[in-house]
């Protein structure tokens, strides 16, 4: 079936410096991305999203980059917080009326 | 606006019973689904609705059913609880069928012993 793999499972910077979490997906009919922050006890948010016909979308600190022939999306953060401490997920609109999720980062952002 | 509210949000159920976990939403989404998360594992889809009347199977569907008689509330019901469904359980619903963001609840944590 389809699917998305994400790495890395663990991520731990200093504050300020910045963050990169990379996802595959292998269903090429798949046209959009979102991104979602999980802080602990709380349902995922979606925080960036990116369509096929775009390659890099900014907002403020936080950008994605899509390579559509590699199947490659990345999240990048910037200046990183210790508020960005969290699970992020990314995930794939794959078929028909459904999204196929990364298994998620945790990102320590140390202080 | 509430966005997507679940309940209970803990529960623990003995093998072999069941129970429904409720879901309502007040965005007048059309879309709504039902995820499980395990550790390492991420989001596994088990059920979704593309509108009042109309369900399918996700990912993970097996002792799940789930109905959707109004726009505003998907509920999920376990028809004979086992360990294995220990997990946590999300509501999502979002605007559109197709290209559009998914908005969760807050989740379900559910224990079996």
């Amino acid at each position: 079936g389809e699917n998305v793999e994400q790495h890395p499972s663990t991520l731990s910077v200093q504050e300020g410096d910045s963050a990169v979490i990379k996802c595959t997906y292998s269903d090429s009919a798949s046209n959009y991305f979102p991104w979602y922050k999980q802080e602990l006890g709380k349902g995922p948010q979606l925080i960036i999203d990116i369509r096929s016909n775009v390659g890099e979308k900014k907002d403020q600190r936080i950008a994605v980059t899509l390579n559509k022939t590699a199947k490659h999306f990345s999240l990048h953060i910037t200046e990183t917080q210790p508020e960005d401490s969290a699970v992020y997920f990314c995930a794939a609109e794959s078929g028909t009326y459904k999204y196929i999720f990364g298994t998620g980062t945790r990102l320590k952002v140390l202080a | 606006n509430a966005g997507v509210t679940q309940t209970p949000k803990f529960q623990v159920l003995k093998t072999g019973q069941s129970m429904t976990l409720q879901c309502a939403q007040d965005m007048n989404h059309e879309y709504m689904s039902w995820y499980r998360q395990d550790p390492g594992m991420g989001l596994r889809l088990i059920h979704y609705s593309v509108g009042a009347g109309i369900t399918d199977q996700g990912e993970v569907p097996n002792g799940y059913n789930v109905s959707r008689s109004t726009t505003e509330d998907f509920p999920l019901r376990l028809l004979s609880a086992a360990p294995s469904q220990t997990s946590v359980y999300f509501c999502a619903s979002s605007y559109s069928v197709v290209d559009s963001p998914l908005h969760f609840g807050n989740g379900t944590r559910l224990t079996v012993t």
